[in-house]
């Protein structure tokens, strides 16, 4: 069974960083393309990133807001994926979801975490 | 980047009839290798969304058959047969063709 665990959620000032995690189970985690979508509090989804396997080259897409701030990488050894934030503002509060692409784009999410950027 | 429009945002619907979300890209979905990377999720109240429908028309594995997707190019169409009432929720296309990746703005099914 595939299972997506999000860890690392929580409060932070404006300007902050976090860290987020995402353990996965129940697939070839170095075989898969990963995402992270975030939803902000009573909003839609919105697609923050992504990265490729490493057999297809590992590169990364964000998207514009999050440019330059937050970085995608992954740890195939602990079938581990993350996501740093930097530069936090009150508009990256939202639940961050993390992703499997399975015959296409967002094939399996986690629960999701939680990021609360507030004075 | 393309905008994908969803109608109606908001669906009343009694249980038992069909019903029907539009959504529409801002250009054409149809990717290098021949394939068009529009899927429909499904977003259940406290709940984390759920992929339904994979390159237009494909259903996941355990979405009821009640569930269908169709269409072409930059108009598609995401169909419930006869709504239950666990069908309840946010429903959103998005399109994995074109970086950035892009949702439409959801459509909240209710029951009547």
């Amino acid at each position: 069974e595939v299972q997506l665990v999000e860890s690392g959620g929580g409060l932070v000032k404006p300007g902050g960083s976090l860290r987020l995690s995402c353990a996965a189970s129940g697939f070839t985690f170095s075989n898969a393309w990963m995402s992270w979508v975030r939803q902000a509090p009573g909003k839609g989804l919105e697609w923050v990133g992504h990265i490729k396997s490493k057999t297809d080259g590992g590169t990364t897409e964000y998207a514009a807001p999050v440019k330059g701030r937050f970085t995608i990488s992954r740890d195939d050894s602990k079938d581990t994926l993350h996501l740093q934030m930097n530069s936090l503002t009150s508009d990256d509060t939202a639940v961050y979801y993390c992703c499997r692409g399975y015959t296409g784009p967002l094939a399996y999410w986690g629960q999701g975490t939680l990021v609360t950027v507030s004075s | 980047d393309v905008v994908m429009t969803q109608s109606p945002l908001s669906l009343p619907v009694t249980l038992g009839q069909p019903a029907s979300i539009s959504c529409r890209s801002s250009q054409s979905l149809v990717f290098s290798d021949g394939y068009t990377y529009l899927n429909w999720f499904q977003q259940r109240p406290g709940q984390s969304p759920r992929r339904l429908i994979h390159k237009v028309s494909n259903r996941d594995s355990g979405v009821p058959d009640r569930f269908s997707g169709s269409g072409s190019g930059t108009d598609f169409t995401l169909k419930i047969s006869r709504v239950e009432a666990e069908d309840v929720g946010v429903y959103y296309c998005m399109q994995g063709t074109h970086w950035p990746w892009t949702f439409g703005q959801g459509t909240k099914v209710e029951i009547k």
